[in-house]
């Protein structure tokens, strides 16, 4: 089974709007994080956000807020007043700490146009 | 500056050829990662390394080889055996008391 699904191929968002980017996970792991990270066409990955699962409250950074939904095990990237910047492909990703690794799992990504 | 450095970005080998990939950190971060992302696909864990000489397998080993014999490098070799080695290489780094994976510039190999 898939551990992180991002349904949404590709999105858009007028500029200045705000755009939210899905993501579902998969774990049995109590302890478990959500991350998000942006890739421009230059290829490099771009720390977002960070969600972990025992996490009160919602994690914000910035234009960048992460809607988790535990009980749903959904962990969605809002991105405010969208700037042309922006558009990039989007990938969700997961942590588990059964493993003690902390490695990642990613989805296949959004990609998100901005149009101005 | 601080940072991950990887070279070179476009790197071309003929089918059957070893090739190694080049990974140095400055950070002082205890982890490293090699991944490989495919067109339209996420990315994909090939090896890690938690500390110096010691590393292990992630979902994708076969046809890669590595080593961490300096806490700044983590150099990928695709062996001949890797079926379709022409993908996007991306190196990671993770400071030991952190979640959070720091990633380099990535290199584009192509292999005819």
């Amino acid at each position: 089974a898939q551990k992180i699904t991002q349904t949404q191929p590709g999105m858009f968002v007028q500029e200045k709007e705000a755009v939210t980017l899905d993501c579902t996970y998969d774990t049995s792991d109590p302890s478990y994080g959500l991350f998000w990270y942006k890739q421009p066409s230059s290829g490099e990955m771009i720390f977002l956000i960070y969600q972990g699962s025992y996490d009160q409250q919602n994690a914000t950074e910035g234009r960048y807020s992460l809607n988790f939904q535990k009980a749903r095990k959904s962990a969605n990237l809002v991105i405010s007043a969208s700037q042309l910047g922006d558009s990039a492909m989007y990938f969700c990703a997961m942590r588990e700490s059964q493993t003690g690794a902390n490695n990642l799992f990613f989805g296949t990504g959004t990609r998100l146009t901005v149009i101005p | 500056d601080g940072g991950i450095t990887q070279s070179p970005k476009y790197l071309f080998r003929k089918e059957g050829q070893n090739v190694t990939l080049s990974c140095e950190q400055n950070l002082n971060h205890d982890a490293m990662y090699w991944y490989r992302q495919d067109p339209g696909q996420g990315l994909r864990l090939i090896y890690y390394s938690q500390i110096v000489n010691d590393f292990q397998k992630g979902d994708i080993a076969e046809g890669y080889s590595v080593s961490r014999e300096k806490k700044e490098s983590f150099p990928l070799t695709v062996t001949s055996a890797q079926k379709n080695p022409t993908a996007f290489y991306l190196c990671a780094t993770r400071q030991g008391s952190t979640y959070e994976q720091y990633f380099g510039p990535g290199t584009r190999l192509t292999v005819t």
